[in-house]
């Protein structure tokens, strides 16, 4: 699927500050983040509906979402923790009501 | 308990060989995706259904609202089929907006 991108693909972090991005060109209404452990289902960080965030999942506060427009979504990432190593996906759809889910490619962030 | 309840857990099967994976739902949902994520980790979208029955290829799959649940069928299995698949289905949450609840997938490998 080369219509969600996502950067950067892999991150190493250990203490430092660092920002996911998701650009969706599907035309679609919603984005979505969802964090992907190992062996498990992803699950509901946040999602956007026309640029404003309507859910928020419980996550840590050193997670902030932003959406600059409703094609793109950036995840700031603040003193990250082991816990939080785990596959970052970004998705879309074309309304929070209706229609397909689609994902990214992912970022897997690895906390040393 | 679990909302979406996804069986197997695993399957293996011998290549040119078939079988169905289920989710079955403990309330009502209102539509079901199914997703393949491949060895490099990438989510596929295979179905997205409201009703029916929908096939594709060697993939067929069917929900059933009435009695809450959804099966995939994979016949003639080839190597590219490996992976974890998941169905994902969603309700009517009372915010308006709505919510997707992951199964908690199943792992396919080809036996050689």
């Amino acid at each position: 699927n080369t219509k969600i991108t996502q950067s950067p693909r892999y991150l190493i972090l250990g203490r430092a500050n660092k920002s996911l991005e998701c650009e969706q060109h599907l035309g679609h209404n919603a984005m979505y983040w969802y964090k992907q452990s190992a062996e498990k289902p992803p699950e509901l960080m946040f999602l956007y509906n026309l640029k404003q965030l309507i859910r928020n999942e419980t996550v840590p506060s050193r997670f902030i979402p932003e959406c600059p427009d409703s094609s793109k979504l950036l995840l700031h990432i603040s003193a990250v923790d082991p816990e939080d190593s785990a596959v970052y996906f970004c998705a879309s759809s074309p309304g929070t009501n209706t229609g397909q889910l689609y994902f990214g490619e992912g970022s897997k962030l690895t906390v040393l | 308990g679990d909302q979406v309840e996804q069986s197997p857990s695993a399957l293996s099967l011998h290549e040119g060989t078939g079988s169905a994976l289920r989710c079955n739902f403990t309330t009502t949902m209102r539509a079901v995706q199914w997703f393949q994520q491949n060895s490099r980790g990438s989510l596929i979208n295979l179905f997205y259904l409201a009703s029916g029955t929908k096939e594709n290829g060697r993939l067929k799959s069917t929900f059933n609202s009435k009695e809450s649940y959804s099966t995939l069928h994979i016949r003639d299995a080839q190597l590219e089929d490996s992976g974890t698949y998941f169905c994902a289905a969603e309700d009517v949450a009372g915010t308006g907006s709505n919510r997707l609840t992951f199964g908690k997938g199943t792992k396919f490998s080809l036996i050689p």
